[in-house]
């Protein structure tokens, strides 16, 4: 089976902290993402990643940056968290390039800003 | 680029049917479905990748019109394991979700 972890499921930062929300899969796949979920908003896709060192930008890609220096570690960063940010943050990894295939979520990091 | 889902909540008792669409105002490229429990992980149940297809396993399955930009979700004899919030999402270069559809299934 597929595993996605992630390094924490809760967190408090106040603002302005640097924040690293750290995903790892353990099957090899060549491709992470990071989304974050908010009530009556659904899942929106931050980062992406296909490769190491590789990323690109999705949809809200602003106040964030992301890391992979391993392919099989994923990191999301927050550069000075901010109260807005306050959210569920969900890895996924898939084996397929693109976004044609499975996508396998990690249990989520629920990260409170003060 | 959000995807429109309907409806917003569904209550069943068990056994019976529903239907969650997915629509979109660009043209569908793909069509993921996606099942998410109550404080779980979302959960794979199915891509479709072209138009006109249809899927499914068990007695949950999915259809893709790509002409008017639409999937559908069909759920049969609903189960209470199927009590949960159910995404689609589509893309290309991107991958955008609805906002979801709450479902409970009710003894």
């Amino acid at each position: 089976d597929v595993k996605v972890t992630q390094s924490s499921r809760y967190l408090v930062k106040r603002t302005g902290e640097k924040v690293f929300l750290e995903c790892v899969q353990d099957m090899d796949h060549e491709n992470m993402f990071w989304y974050r979920q908010d009530p009556g908003l659904g899942l929106r896709l931050i980062y992406f990643s296909y490769d190491v060192k590789m990323k690109e930008k999705g949809d809200i890609p602003e106040g964030y940056s992301v890391s992979r220096e391993k392919k099989e570690r994923f990191s999301l960063i927050l550069e000075s968290a901010s109260t807005n940010q306050t959210s569920m943050y969900l890895c996924a990894s898939s084996i397929s390039k693109g976004f044609l295939g499975t996508q396998y979520f990690g249990p989520g990091t629920r990260l409170l800003v003060l | 680029q959000q995807p429109v889902q309907s409806p917003q909540a569904v209550i069943l008792r068990e056994g019976e049917d529903a239907v969650i669409n997915c629509s979109s105002s660009k043209a569908l490229y793909s069509v993921h479905w996606y099942r998410q429990k109550h404080g779980e992980a979302p959960v794979f149940l199915m891509i479709l990748l072209k138009g006109g297809e249809q899927k499914g396993h068990e007695k949950i399955s999915a259809s893709f019109n790509e002409k008017k930009q639409q999937s559908s979700l069909y759920l049969t004899a609903s189960q209470l394991s199927y009590s949960g919030t159910y995404f689609c999402g589509t893309g290309a270069n991107n991958l955008f979700f609805g906002t979801g559809t709450r479902l409970t299934v009710i003894p």
